[in-house]
């Protein structure tokens, strides 16, 4: 069974520019989170996808950030535009359902630098 | 509000010597705890969870860590590192239904001297 995957590994952009992120959660996972790390700092939650349904997005930094998941199955993460503190490592993570302490599988991330 | 302290951002120990990762947490509900591993180039794996019963829970490689309520740890053990324990380790808690996100602490860089 493939796990996460994520789609750029590596992405060097330009401050202004627009960078759009994809994770492939695993097949038949419900649910799907998006995290992010600033260099030396902690992992941070970003937003929780339920199917298509946006069950938590407390964790958006502003609204440059635009996360969807169109048909519940993957889902993309736009940057625009992006600035120089939005440089870090993305992880997506998906989990089969609710039930208490499921687990979150996770990807390998992308690796985002805005210069 | 939910936090989670990982005491040393670099921990050193020799082939074959105790691995000792301290997490402390904090919550206002009972939590469900676990400790994340990443390898270079790779997305976090789960070495353990804690949710309910035992307090003492084995995970994969020979990783154990224990709940403590009363001083609100999870440390993480290993008896014995091998150099493949080379790692970042997280540790992260969780609540309960309807607060799924993880919030984790800023990982401890381990490394295995020969």
């Amino acid at each position: 069974e493939a796990g996460v995957t994520q789609f750029p590994s590596h992405s060097v952009i330009e401050k202004g520019q627009t960078v759009t992120l994809r994770c492939d959660p695993i097949s038949g996972h419900d649910n799907l989170y998006w995290y992010r790390r600033v260099m030396g700092k902690e992992i941070k939650f970003l937003l929780h996808f339920v199917k298509e349904s946006k069950q938590d997005e407390s964790g958006m930094p502003n609204n440059r950030f635009l996360a969807e998941r169109t048909g519940g199955t993957y889902s993309t993460l736009k940057v625009q535009p992006a600035e120089l503190e939005d440089s870090g490592v993305y992880f997506c993570a998906s989990s089969q359902d609710l039930r208490s302490a499921n687990e979150q599988f996770f990807g390998p991330g992308t690796r985002l630098t805005v210069l | 509000a939910q936090s989670v302290t990982q005491l040393g951002s670099h921990v050193s120990v020799s082939e074959g010597a105790l691995v000792l990762l301290r997490c402390n947490y904090s919550s206002s509900v009972p939590p469900y705890l676990f400790w994340y591993v990443q390898y270079p180039n790779q997305g976090l794996q789960l070495l353990l969870k804690y949710t309910t019963g035992a307090t003492l829970v084995k995970g994969i490689n020979g990783f154990e860590a224990e709940f403590k309520k009363s001083e609100t740890s999870f440390h993480l053990t290993k008896p014995s590192a091998h150099m493949s324990d080379a790692a970042e380790y997280f540790c992260a808690v969780r609540g309960n239904f309807g607060n799924e996100k993880l919030t984790f602490g800023t990982g401890t860089r381990l490394t295995i001297i020969p």
